[in-house]
C-alpha cells in the first residue's frame, strides 16, 4: 500500500540553528499537508501544498513540494524553543480525505 | 475558533470490555474521521464517515470497531472486546469538504487497556 516516509526521526538543535525534515511518498500525491503536534497535544494543521514545485512560507517556516509531487520538505530558520514538537507530513490516501501520515520528525530545541 | 471536542480525555478499561469514545465535530463540517496514535508513533487512519455512512476504512478498522452518528452532533467510535494492543490515543477529526481539505483534530482520548 501507499507509504509516506519521513526523515529524520529525531532532530536535536541549538536554539538559533536551522532545521529541515524531509518527506517522501511511494506514490504521486495530489497534495501534501504538514501538521505540528506539540508534546501531549494533537496534530494541528500548518499548511497544504498542491502544485508541483510549490514553495510556501510562514514566517520562519518554508515548505516545498517536489516537481514530481512525491516529496516535500519543511525548513525552519533560526529555531526557537516554541518550535519544539513533532512535525508530520501527510499525503492523500484516498478520495475522502483519509490522510496517510509519515512517522514524524521530533524536534527538540536546546536554549 | 470552533473546535473538535472529545470525551473522555482518558479511558481505562479491562481487556475484553467494550468502550465508546465520543466526539463532537465542528458544526458545519461534513466529513468525520477517527485516527489513532500508539505512544510515540505515527498517526494512523482508521475510518472516514460522510453522509451517515463509512466512506473508507483501513485494515486496522476490523469487525471489532464501529462508528455511529447517533444524533446531529455526536460521532462515536465503539471498540468491542478491547485488547491490550488497542491502547493508544484516539483522535477524532473533521473537515469541511473532505477530499484534500485540512483536518481539524480534537484533543484525543487516551485509551488504556489493562
Amino acid at each position: 500500500g501507499q507509504q509516506v516516509m519521513q526523515i529524520p526521526q529525531y532532530q536535536h538543535v541549538q536554539e538559533g540553528e536551522d532545521f529541515t525534515t524531509y518527506c517522501n511518498s511511494s506514490t504521486t500525491l495530489s497534495n501534501i499537508q504538514w501538521y505540528k503536534q506539540r508534546p501531549g497535544g494533537h496534530p494541528v494543521f500548518l499548511i497544504q501544498l498542491v502544485k508541483s514545485g510549490e514553495v510556501k512560507k510562514q514566517k520562519r517556516l518554508t515548505f516545498q513540494f517536489g516537481e514530481a509531487k512525491k516529496n516535500s520538505s519543511l525548513h525552519i530558520t533560526a529555531t526557537q524553543t516554541t518550535d519544539v514538537g513533532t512535525y508530520f507530513c501527510a499525503g492523500d490516501g484516498g478520495s475522502q480525505g483519509n490522510l496517510i501520515f509519515g512517522k514524524g520528525t521530533k524536534l527538540s530545541v536546546k536554549p | 475558533e470552533p473546535e473538535v471536542t472529545q470525551t473522555p480525555s482518558h479511558q481505562v478499561t479491562q481487556m475484553g470490555q467494550e468502550v465508546i469514545l465520543r466526539c463532537v465535530p465542528i458544526s458545519n463540517h461534513l466529513y468525520f474521521y477517527w485516527y489513532r496514535q500508539i505512544l510515540g508513533q505515527k498517526v494512523e487512519f482508521l475510518v472516514s464517515f460522510y453522509n451517515n455512512e463509512i466512506s473508507e476504512k483501513s485494515e486496522i478498522f476490523d469487525d471489532q470497531f464501529s462508528v455511529e452518528r447517533p444524533d446531529g452532533s455526536n460521532f462515536t467510535l465503539k471498540i468491542r472486546s478491547t485488547k491490550l494492543e488497542d491502547s493508544a490515543m484516539y483522535f477524532c477529526a473533521s473537515s469541511q469538504t473532505g477530499g484534500s481539505s485540512p483536518l481539524h483534530f480534537g484533543n484525543g482520548t487516551r485509551l488504556t487497556v489493562t
